[in-house]
C-alpha cells in the first residue's frame, strides 16, 4: 500500500539559511499533519491543513510556514534556521470529511534536518 | 486533553506475549484510545485504536477497562523488530486535531 512519502530524507542546511521539506500524502488523504520531533524528545505538533486551509496549529515558530497546495501535498519552510532547529521532521496524512478527520494518521518516514 | 501514563520501560522475552499498559483515568466519553509505535528514529507507526470494545487485528489486540480508565496493548508473540517505544495516545475522532505524544513505553524485546 502507497505511504506517505517525505523528501528530501536528509538535509544539511547552516544557520540563517532557508529549508523546504515535502510532504506527499497517501493517495485520496486530503490532511495534512507536520511533526518535530527533537533529540531524545517525543514528536511534538506543529501544524495542520485541511483542503489547503491551515486547520490547526501547535507550537510553531513565526520563521517556519506551511501550505498545502492543490494536489494535497504540503510543504514546510523554515527560514533563519537555528541549531536548536535540528531535528526529525515528520509528516502525517489522513482521510477527513467536511473538515473532520474520520481516519487514522499515517506518518511518513521523516526529514532529518541538521542545521550546522 | 486526557492525560495518560505510561511505565518508561519494560522488558519481554522473544515469542512472549508482551503486554503494555496505559492508564487514562481523565479520558472523556468521546475520545478514543490510540497506540502508536516509534522504532528508533523511524515514523510513528499506527497499531490499533478502540473506543470501548476490545479490538484486535493483525499487528496486536486492545483491552479496554469497562471504565474506560485504561487500556492494555497485547503484542502476542514479541519480535526483537518489536522493540520500539509505544505511545498510548487519547484522540477524538472526527476532530482533524494534533496526536499529542506523551512519554510512552520503551519495550525491549529480549533474545
Amino acid at each position: 500500500a502507497a505511504g506517505v512519502i517525505q523528501s528530501p530524507r536528509h538535509l544539511i542546511k547552516e544557520k540563517r539559511e532557508t529549508a523546504t521539506l515535502k510532504c506527499y500524502p497517501i493517495p485520496r488523504h486530503d490532511t495534512v499533519y507536520w511533526y518535530q520531533q527533537g533529540p531524545g524528545q517525543d514528536p511534538q505538533f506543529l501544524i495542520s491543513f485541511y483542503e489547503k486551509m491551515q486547520s490547526d496549529k501547535g507550537s510553531i515558530p513565526d520563521r517556519f510556514s506551511a501550505q498545502q497546495f492543490s494536489d494535497y501535498h504540503s510543504e514546510l519552510n523554515m527560514s533563519s534556521l537555528e541549531l536548536g532547529d535540528s531535528a526529525l521532521y515528520f509528516c502525517a496524512s489522513s482521510f477527513s470529511r467536511g473538515g473532520r478527520s474520520t481516519d487514522t494518521q499515517y506518518f511518513g518516514p521523516g526529514t532529518r534536518l541538521t542545521v550546522l | 486533553d486526557a492525560k495518560t501514563t505510561q511505565p518508561p520501560s519494560m522488558d519481554c522475552a522473544e515469542g512472549r506475549a508482551a503486554n503494555l499498559p496505559c492508564n487514562h483515568s481523565t479520558i472523556s466519553g468521546n475520545e478514543y484510545v490510540y497506540w502508536y509505535r516509534q522504532i528508533h528514529s523511524q515514523g510513528p507507526q499506527y497499531i490499533i485504536h478502540g473506543l470501548k470494545n476490545n479490538e484486535t487485528n493483525e499487528m496486536a489486540s486492545l483491552i479496554i477497562t469497562e471504565d474506560r480508565k485504561s487500556s492494555t496493548l497485547i503484542l502476542p508473540h514479541a519480535t526483537l523488530r518489536d522493540t520500539a517505544v509505544y505511545y498510548c495516545i487519547p484522540w477524538v475522532s472526527g476532530s482533524a486535531r494534533q496526536l499529542t505524544f506523551g512519554s510512552g513505553t520503551q519495550l525491549t524485546v529480549l533474545p
